[in-house]
C-alpha cells in the first residue's frame, strides 16, 4: 500500500523567505509524486508532478521539488516566499501508469502555509 | 475549456437522508474519481470510474455508490446521512493519454450533515 507523510502540520516563514515543505513518501512500486494547492473553499490545483524523468522538477508560482530516491523524499521549495503562496499544500503519490492502474491519488494530511509580511 | 465542474455548490442535510452530488468531467477526459475531503485532511480515495465501469474503491461503507453516464459525467450517491459523511466531496477527471495520473479537480460541494 502507498503512503505519503507530511512532515509539519503548519509553516510559517516571512515574505521572501525559502519555503520548504516536507513530504516522504511509501509505495512498493515506483511511484508518481504530486504537489497540490488548495486555497480556502477552493478545489486542488495541480503544482508539479515528478513521473519518473527528471528528479528536479519544477512547477507553476516559481515553487520546485526534488525526487531523492535513497530518502523516499519529494520536498517543495520555493526561494521567495510570497503573501499569494498562504494556502494549503498536500502531497500525493499515485501508482505508474499501466495495468490496473487508473492514477487513484493517495494524499497527505496537508500542511498550511502561513506568509508573515 | 470549461474545467471540471461540480454541483452543488453547497449542501445542507440532516441525518438519515440522501445525497446526490453531480460532477462534470474536462471535455475528452472519459475517466472520472472522487475523493472526501474531512475538515483538516487531506482527501480521501471514494470511487474511480473509467468508461462507464467502476474501476476502484476506497475503504468507504456501501451506503456510497457511484456511477457513469455516457457522456461521462457522474454521480456520487450516499444513502443513510451520518453527522461524518459532512465534507467537501471532490471530484477530478483525468485521460488516458496521461495515463490517468494527471487528475484535474473541480471546486467540490461541501455537504453539511445536521
Amino acid at each position: 500500500a502507498q503512503s505519503v507523510t507530511q512532515l509539519g502540520s503548519h509553516v510559517s516563514v516571512s515574505e521572501g523567505a525559502l519555503v520548504l515543505l516536507r513530504c516522504n513518501y511509501s509505495s512498493s512500486v515506483p511511484p508518481y509524486l504530486f504537489w497540490y494547492v488548495q486555497y480556502p473553499n477552493q478545489g486542488l490545483q495541480l503544482l508539479l508532478k515528478y513521473t519518473s524523468a527528471a528528479t528536479l522538477v519544477k512547477g507553476i508560482n516559481g515553487f520546485e521539488a526534488e525526487f531523492k530516491k535513497s530518502e523516499t523524499s519529494f520536498h517543495l521549495t520555493k526561494p521567495s516566499a510570497h503573501m499569494s503562496d498562504a494556502a494549503e499544500y498536500f502531497c500525493a503519490v499515485s501508482d505508474q501508469p499501466g495495468g490496473t492502474s487508473y492514477g487513484k491519488l493517495t494524499f497527505g494530511q496537508g500542511t498550511i502555509l502561513t506568509v508573515h509580511p | 475549456d470549461a474545467g471540471v465542474t461540480q454541483s452543488p455548490t453547497h449542501l445542507i442535510k440532516t441525518r438519515g437522508q440522501h445525497v446526490t452530488l453531480r460532477c462534470s468531467p474536462i471535455s475528452g477526459h472519459k475517466s472520472v474519481s472522487w475523493y472526501q475531503q474531512v475538515l483538516g485532511q487531506g482527501p480521501q480515495f471514494i470511487f474511480q470510474y473509467y468508461e462507464k465501469e467502476e474501476r476502484g474503491r476506497g475503504n468507504f461503507p456501501d451506503r456510497f455508490s457511484a456511477r457513469q453516464f455516457p457522456n461521462y459525467s457522474s454521480e456520487l450517491n450516499v444513502n443513510a446521512l451520518l453527522l461524518g459523511d459532512s465534507a467537501l466531496y471532490l471530484c477530478a477527471s483525468s485521460s488516458p493519454g496521461q495515463g490517468h495520473h494527471e487528475q484535474y479537480f473541480g471546486p467540490g460541494t461541501r455537504l453539511t450533515v445536521t
